[in-house]
């Protein structure tokens, strides 16, 4: 596997209370995603980052924010946590935005969020 | 917009028998169509991929066909296996990667 971490792997939360995810990568990739995982949807982007500081939204970025202050970090924040946020949320990466069988998105184990 | 449509939903095999998976996209602009395997609690790897300028591609007992035209294609996998047993995700993909669309996923089971 990909030096890909995600810390928690599992979190149980309330309504209303700040969570943030944290992915971590050892390999240097310029790329990061969050994306959300979903019975019947697949995985869905919420945001991606292209840099450090370079951040942008993905398709179901509403109620959620991110940041990337170092190449190795990214983190996914949400601000105010609503039961509909529950999900199973992948951090990914990839070395350049042209995927292809030699620049694949490799993605993290995966942290499954509980929001009571 | 864009989405990619997977079918079907569940997929039951004896083993030994052949599996077929099929995807329609509907960006015109897709060219790269990655195929993720995900066994239970576990994340998507990616297992065969194909780009628009080919039309099938093949690894061991899995392979890719796609029709362009008609904005479809299919992961085939023959003589499964119990340890075929997983969802399966395809995908579309354009210039950038963060223009990646996955379909709701295949869950396939290999009886034994």
């Amino acid at each position: 596997d990909a030096g890909i971490t995600q810390s928690p792997r599992h979190k149980v939360t309330e309504t209303g209370t700040p969570v943030t995810l944290r992915c971590h990568q050892t390999e240097n990739h310029r790329y990061m995603y969050w994306y959300r995982q979903d019975p019947g949807h697949g995985l869905r982007l919420i945001h991606y980052s292209y840099g450090v500081k370079d951040t942008d939204k993905g398709e179901v970025s509403d109620g959620y924010s991110v940041s990337r202050s170092k190449t190795e970090d990214f983190l996914l924040t949400l601000e105010s946590a609503t039961s509909s946020q529950t999900s199973v949320y992948f951090c990914a990466i990839s070395e350049s935005l042209r995927l292809s069988s030699y620049n694949e998105q490799f993605f993290g184990p995966g942290t499954r969020l509980t929001v009571l | 917009g864009e989405n990619v449509e997977q079918h079907p939903s569940t997929l039951s095999v004896q083993e030994g028998d052949s599996a077929v998976i099929k995807c329609t996209y509907s960006d015109s602009a897709s060219n790269y169509f990655p195929w993720y395997k995900q066994e239970l609690g576990k994340r998507p790897q990616l297992i065969i991929d194909i780009r628009s300028n080919v039309g099938e591609k093949k690894d061991q007992r899995i392979a890719v066909t796609l029709n362009k035209t008609a904005k479809h294609f299919s992961l085939h996998i023959t003589e499964t296996q119990p340890e075929d047993s997983a969802v399966y995700f395809c995908a579309a993909s354009g210039t950038g990667g963060f223009k990646t669309i996955f379909g709701a996923g295949t869950r396939l089971f290999v009886k034994a």
